[in-house]
């Protein structure tokens, strides 16, 4: 199947500073790609989708200018969260699809530690 | 709407006997279905699909049953093995924009 690549697999960072995330999809052209955030024992919750070229949509109640999400190419999408709390700490996952109601890949998840 | 409890239900068999996993999805329009896998600190891995012109569908070892009368979908996994350990998510799509909703997820727990 598709690999999508998302990197790093784990970050700790003081309160206050930025972190970025990034999502590639290897093998194929993604048009679109999502973000989730999943807490420990519970389900992923959307934040965004991203198109390629175009600003990203995001879900009611994620704040846009909290977690920049740029997908500048068909391969790469990026998801900084800025100005990180603890309260941001969680496991970031991103997903990717070459076209409408076309699979979804899933890239290995981003464990953000926010100290 | 998912359940965003603290704990997610759990499902303990015997290593070589069948798992029934249920869903309840919220969406009656919904019409592509997926399960996940996901194993501790990965993302969720594809299992098997389905449409809803479908009301079952084969993979090797995994069945997916879809009832759209009462909105429920269920995985059966064959001769469930230790390796089957994880969490499972159902998530289902509506109209072709590929954004899914998951479910709130079951932990199976393989005993040997």
């Amino acid at each position: 199947g598709a690999v999508v690549s998302q990197h790093p697999s784990w970050v700790i960072c003081k309160s206050g500073t930025s972190v970025k995330i990034e999502c590639r999809s290897l093998d194929f052209q993604a048009t679109t790609m999502f973000w989730y955030r999943q807490f420990p024992k519970q389900s992923l919750m959307l934040m965004a989708t991203s198109n390629e070229g175009s600003k990203a949509t995001y879900e009611q109640g994620v704040e846009k200018d909290k977690f920049l999400i740029n997908h500048a190419s068909l391969t790469l999408s990026t998801l900084t969260v800025t100005s990180a709390h603890p309260e941001d700490s969680s496991f970031y996952i991103c997903s990717a699809t070459q076209g409408l109601n076309e699979k979804l890949f899933f890239g290995s998840g981003t464990q953000l530690s926010v100290l | 709407g998912e359940n965003v409890g603290l704990h997610l239900p759990t499902l303990s068999v015997q290593e070589g006997d069948n798992s029934i996993i249920n869903c309840a999805y919220s969406n009656s329009a919904s019409d592509y279905f997926i399960w996940y896998k996901q194993e501790s600190g990965k993302g969720p891995q594809f299992i098997i699909d389905i449409r809803s012109n479908m009301d079952k569908r084969q993979g090797q070892r995994v069945t997916v049953l879809l009832n759209k009368t009462v909105k429920h979908l269920s995985l059966q996994i064959a001769a469930t093995q230790p390796g089957d350990s994880a969490v499972y998510f159902c998530a289902e799509n509506y109209g072709a924009n590929s954004k899914l909703t998951f479910g709130k997820g079951i932990t199976l727990s393989v005993r040997p």
